[in-house]
């Protein structure tokens, strides 16, 4: 079984540009992630999904940041324009239905923003 | 609200001896508490978990975690570690789903583990 699959692995910006993540969950899995994880601290939840629904968006920072799952398979997470804050690894991860308790991760990506 | 507390950011031990990574946890609500381990340059994999039952829970690696309640800790034990266990290890809680419809998962800061030779 494939695993949760993110592109790209690395990106660096400069502030102020815009950058989008793009996220394939396991096939079937109904319920997709994403968190950011800054250097030194744990994974937050920024948005979550409910097939193409969005069941909890309340710590993304929405004045910069999207997010869309429009089929209900891959989502993208979008930052415009980029802070140096947001420097992280964009984390994604999916679950089987909700509920289910088990989050499957994908590798992250790692965005460095100059 | 939620919150985890792994008070130890980097713990160096010798090959072969005991480890103990520790988590506390605060809910006003009954909890599921996971164990994640991140390796380097890899994703989140999950470790073990409690949901219910048993209080202490085993990995397939030899690591196990017993839930305290009354002390609201999960702490991740390994009598004998090996340099492959050198990774970063996460511990999370999230409400027991009598809330439906929070499945957000709350993360502790991490606990670097090392293994030295």
């Amino acid at each position: 079984e494939a695993g949760v699959a993110q592109s790209p692995r690395y990106k660096i910006i400069e502030k102020r540009q815009s950058v989008a993540f793009w996220c394939n969950p396991i096939s079937g899995h109904a319920t997709l992630y994403w968190y950011q994880q800054i250097l030194g601290q744990g994974p937050k939840l920024l948005i979550q999904f409910q097939n193409n629904g969005v069941v909890d968006d309340s710590q993304l920072p929405k004045d910069r940041f999207s997010a869309e799952r429009l089929k209900g398979v891959d989502s993208t997470l979008k930052i415009q324009p980029a802070k140096l804050e947001d420097s992280a690894v964009y984390l994604c991860a999916s679950s089987l239905v909700f509920g289910y308790n088990e989050q499957f991760f994908g590798p992250g990506t790692r965005l460095t923003v100059l | 609200a939620q919150s985890v507390t792994q008070l130890d950011s980097q713990v160096p031990v010798f090959e072969e001896a005991p480890v103990e990574l520790r988590c506390n946890y605060s809910s006003s609500v009954s909890v599921y508490l996971f164990w994640y381990v991140q390796y380097p340059n890899q994703g989140l994999q999950l470790l073990l978990k409690y949901l219910s039952g048993s209080t202490l829970v085993e990995s397939i690696n030899g690591f196990e975690a017993e839930f305290n309640k009354s002390q609201t800790s999960f702490h991740l034990r390994k009598p004998s570690v090996h340099i492959s266990d050198t990774a970063e290890y996460f511990c999370a809680v999230k409400d027991d789903g009598s809330n439906f419809g929070n499945e957000k998962l709350t993360f502790g800061t991490g606990t670097r583990l090392t293994i030295i030779p």
